[in-house]
């Protein structure tokens, strides 16, 4: 069966620290998504990649960045987090361009005090 | 840009009722569309989808039809469970968005009562 997996259910972190958010798929998908939900916002596109190394701006860059090493793993990174980034963060994937099926991750809820 | 507009809840209704969520997008040309669900301490999964104009997208009793004319994709169900509570997000993709993504509405938390 199809899974994503996302490394945490819960986070709790301090203001400035630096918060790795992982994800891993095992359907050899070549793209892996990251979004965050709030109430009020549904959810919205932090970044993308369609493959390997590769990575696309979503509509809320912003306090983030990504890396994708290896085609199965897509990590979430908040280089100083702040407040405003308490939320939950959705990961992604589906299987290539043009396939629009995304398979979700259960969720990670970040609370930055 | 893109965006999907869909009616904010809670919704709540009893058991066997009629369900109708509404959801209306902006795009231009010819985007696809979804319903994704989202169970309680789950993440989202696809419902059901459409690709084009006059498609109808069904599963598990649910149903939306694309209306291009009036550019909405309305979910509907005919005698809703208990099981059935759920948030539920109307989204939508541009044919060859599979790497760019969906747009998704804000979503519409769904209650039903025994």
């Amino acid at each position: 069966d199809v899974k994503v997996t996302q490394s945490s259910r819960y986070l709790v972190k301090r203001t400035g620290e630096k918060v790795f958010l992982e994800c891993v798929q095992d359907m050899d998908h070549e793209n892996m998504f990251w979004y965050r939900q709030d109430p009020g916002l549904g959810l919205r596109l932090i970044y993308f990649s369609y493959d390997v190394k590769m990575k696309e701006k979503g509509d809320i860059p912003e306090g983030y960045s990504v890396s994708r090493e290896k085609k199965e793993r897509f990590s979430l990174i908040l280089e100083s987090a702040s407040t405003n980034q308490t939320s939950m963060y959705l990961c992604a994937s589906s299987l290539s361009r043009g396939r629009e099926k995304l398979f979700f991750g259960s969720g990670t809820q970040l609370s930055v005090l | 840009g893109d965006s999907v507009t869909q009616m904010e809840g809670p919704v709540t209704l009893s058991e066997e009722a009629f369900l109708t969520i509404n959801c209306t997008y902006t795009a231009t040309g010819y985007p696809s569309l979804f319903w994704y669900v989202q169970y309680p301490g789950e993440g989202l999964q696809l419902l059901l989808k459409a690709t084009k104009a006059d498609d109808k997208g069904s599963n598990k009793g649910f149903e939306a039809t694309y209306r291009k004319e009036t550019t909405s994709f309305h979910l509907e169900k005919g005698s809703v469970q208990v099981s059935d509570s759920a948030v539920y997000f109307c989204a939508l993709s541009h044919s060859g968005g599979g790497a760019d993504g969906l747009t998704f509405g804000k979503g519409t938390h769904l209650i039903i009562q025994p």
